[in-house]
């Protein structure tokens, strides 16, 4: 299994409060993800990035920012939750062997509830 | 944007049973890949195609990928419990900057 490892699994938290989920690898993959997952919405990029402090926006951004400033840790913030955010939230990170597709390993996911 | 599209949404089916789920776009992916996602587990990546009209196969399912690279199949043969689960396409290009899930498939295999 690929390293990768999310933190917390589970978190409650308050509407208007900061939150911020981390993703951790032991792979040393370029590339990392992180998606949310609602019932009917399937997997939805957020954010992701490919280096260390190169990031850049997916098709749900807005209200979410991250940072990466190491290669092994990928941080994701909400900046002011709300009850829209409550979701399952999950890491991922590819390698990019060109020309053989980006094949992503995922994290076992962060489970948030906004009240 | 590529978008993916996955049918049938559900399938529930008795053990021992045949079935094949498609995976369809109106773009062109260089390669396309298939997940297995378990309840409270992340997805986890089954196989990837690659070259136009490709087949792969993994034990009793069989994957493949249409000549243009637009759509895909997976097909499973006599179909167990154990492959319960959502199943996911997902297409890229060469860059990793535009990689997009399907849906997904829910199935449920009855004993």
């Amino acid at each position: 299994d690929a390293g990768i490892t999310q933190s917390p699994r589970h978190k409650v938290t308050e509407t208007g409060t900061p939150v911020t989920l981390r993703c951790h690898q032991t792979e040393n993959h370029r590339y990392m993800y992180w998606y949310r997952q609602d019932p009917g919405h399937g997997l939805r990029l957020i954010h992701y990035s490919y280096g260390v402090k190169d990031t850049d926006k997916g098709e749900v951004s807005d209200g979410y920012s991250v940072s990466r400033s190491k290669t092994e840790d990928f941080l994701l913030t909400l900046e002011s939750a709300t009850s829209s955010q409550t979701s399952v939230y999950f890491c991922a990170i590819s390698a990019r062997p060109r020309g053989q597709g980006v094949e992503a390993f995922f994290g076992q996911g962060t489970r948030l509830t906004v009240v | 944007t590529q978008l993916l599209e996955q049918s049938p949404q559900f399938l529930s089916i008795q053990e021992g049973e045949n079935l094949t789920v498609y995976c369809n776009s109106s773009s062109v992916f260089s390669s396309l890949q298939w997940y297995r996602q378990e309840p409270g587990e992340g997805p986890v990546l089954l196989v990837t195609v690659v070259t136009g009209g490709e087949v792969k196969k993994l034990k009793r399912l069989t994957f493949q990928f249409g000549d243009a690279r637009k759509d895909s199949s997976l097909h499973i043969t006599a179909a167990q419990p154990g492959d319960t689960g959502l199943y996911l396409c997902a297409g890229s290009d060469n860059y990793g900057q535009n990689f997009v899930f399907g849906p997904g498939t829910r199935l449920s295999v009855l004993p």
